[in-house]
């Protein structure tokens, strides 16, 4: 069965500083990784995903997430947090031959301080 | 592209009543859509998985009678909470996945604030 474990259920970075929000997942077989960003009160906004292929995926907003197959994990990066940046973080996987379920992590609350 | 609107954004009503909600996929066709469950501070919980033109599929936990959930087009599914109770009060977000391109991804509607009185 799968799994995702997002480490931190809240992180809080100065305005400028290296944003990392941890995700690890469990699968027997390759995965399909993504990257959530939810706003207050609205859905969910793709940032990014890994399919196949190059293994440093790069998303919207200046995010970008390395794929680490022999550490199972996906972890999200922006090199300089902007206040904007403020949100609820998910990372997700699925397989699919399962019709496409995401599996969602916790979720982490970033908070960037001025 | 792969937009998906979800109506109503918010919804206040009375214990008992029934509530329909809307699941658009407005630029392209998505042949299985996904409705979604999501408590305050915690994650998405998914509550059934729907293909056009077939029955839903539920998770383990969630009463099919309670959440009728409709995917008679490859454009629309609706979500229906019947006898809603205060309990149900939720935010509930569907999202949609299409064909190609677009099939690795799920695209997300907005939500909708639901509150039963």
């Amino acid at each position: 069965a799968q799994s995702v474990t997002q480490l931190g259920s809240h992180v809080s970075v100065s305005e400028g500083a290296l944003v990392l929000l941890r995700c690890n997942y469990s699968s027997s077989v390759p995965p399909y990784l993504f990257w959530y960003v939810q706003y207050p009160n609205q859905g969910l906004q793709l940032l990014l995903k890994y399919t196949t292929g190059a293994t440093l995926v790069k998303g919207i907003n200046g995010f970008e997430a390395e794929f680490k197959k022999s550490e199972t994990s996906f972890h999200l990066t922006k090199p300089s947090a902007h206040m904007s940046d403020a949100a609820e973080y998910f990372c997700a996987v699925t397989l699919l031959r399962e019709g496409g379920k995401l599996i969602f992590g916790q979720g982490t609350e970033l908070s960037v301080k001025p | 592209g792969a937009v998906v609107s979800q109506h109503p954004s918010r919804v206040i009503c009375k214990s008992g009543t029934s509530v329909k909600i809307e699941c658009r996929s407005l630029d392209f066709q998505a042949t299985t859509m996904f409705w979604y469950r999501q408590f305050p501070k915690k994650s998405l919980m998914l509550m059934a998985t729907s293909n056009e033109g077939s029955k839903a599929t539920y998770e383990q936990g969630v009463e099919k009678d309670k959440f009728l959930i409709n995917h008679a087009s490859l454009t629309l599914s609706t979500l229906t909470v019947t006898s809603a109770h205060p309990e149900d009060s939720s935010f509930y977000i569907c999202s949609a996945r299409g064909q190609g391109g677009t099939g690795e991804s799920q695209h997300f509607g907005d939500g909708t604030r639901l509150s039963i009185l």
